[in-house]
């Protein structure tokens, strides 16, 4: 059972866009900055967003994000086969005193 | 081009020992915290342990405190995990990533990871 929670699982078509959520509470995402990180199979984690809704140098806009009160999300526009992942999100929970992770959602391109 | 690589994995049994080590190159070592995540077989991701660019600092969950302990060697760009006293639920793959200079942690490049296996 994870802290933060995020769906399981989305799919969209090619060239669609789709938004992955992520929710938490006061001591996590309602107090600090959230982090998205996109793990393609067999393949390491790799940050897509910082601060909520910052883009790393070389991560295309088509990924956004953006957050509210104690909810976190992701945004994919123009989605392309290889976006196809696992997405995590992550943030620092100040009642447990650790870092906390969703749970994942894996993203299928239809 | 700033990279990290873990070494060290291994299978090893229950109440046994393995150190884990990460070579880091591109950045000035020293300035960053380092961090160590793991990921059990198809799981999702677990905060093992991070520790100030001095080394003076480290952070753990309960899962791991007492029993891991992380430290660096900032003259040789090495972060190291000592993980005593393992149980099978420690099987996962061990991702060492750096941090940014963010207010929230944030890890901004992660190595490939490498496999314990604690079993019998």
């Amino acid at each position: 059972q994870s802290v933060l929670t995020q769906p399981p699982s989305v799919s969209a078509a090619p060239g669609q866009k789709v938004t992955i959520s992520c929710s938490g509470s006061s001591s996590n995402i309602g107090n600090h900055y959230v982090s998205w990180y996109q793990q393609l199979p067999g393949a390491a984690p790799k940050l897509l967003i910082y601060d909520n809704n910052q883009r790393p140098s070389g991560i295309p806009d088509r990924f956004s994000g953006s957050k509210s009160d104690t909810s976190a999300t992701l945004g994919i526009t123009g989605l392309q086969t290889g976006d196809e992942a696992e997405y995590y999100c992550g943030t620092w929970d100040r009642s447990l005193s650790t870092v906390v992770f969703g749970g994942g959602t894996k993203l299928t391109v239809l | 081009e700033v990279q990290v690589w873990e070494s060290g994995g291994g299978l090893v049994q229950p109440g046994g020992s393995l150190r884990l080590s990460c070579t880091a190159s591109g950045f000035t070592f020293d300035d960053y915290a380092m961090t160590w995540v793991r990921q059990s077989p198809g799981r999702g991701l677990e905060w093992v342990s991070t520790i100030s660019g001095n080394g003076a600092d480290t952070y753990y969950p309960d899962s791991v405190r007492g029993r891991f302990t992380i430290s660096r060697d900032n003259s040789k760009n090495t972060l190291h995990l000592q993980m005593n006293s393992l149980r099978a639920e420690d099987t996962a793959v061990y991702f060492c990533a750096k941090q940014m200079m963010t207010a929230t942690w944030t890890a901004d490049c992660w190595g490939q990871g490498t496999l314990v296996t604690v079993s019998s």
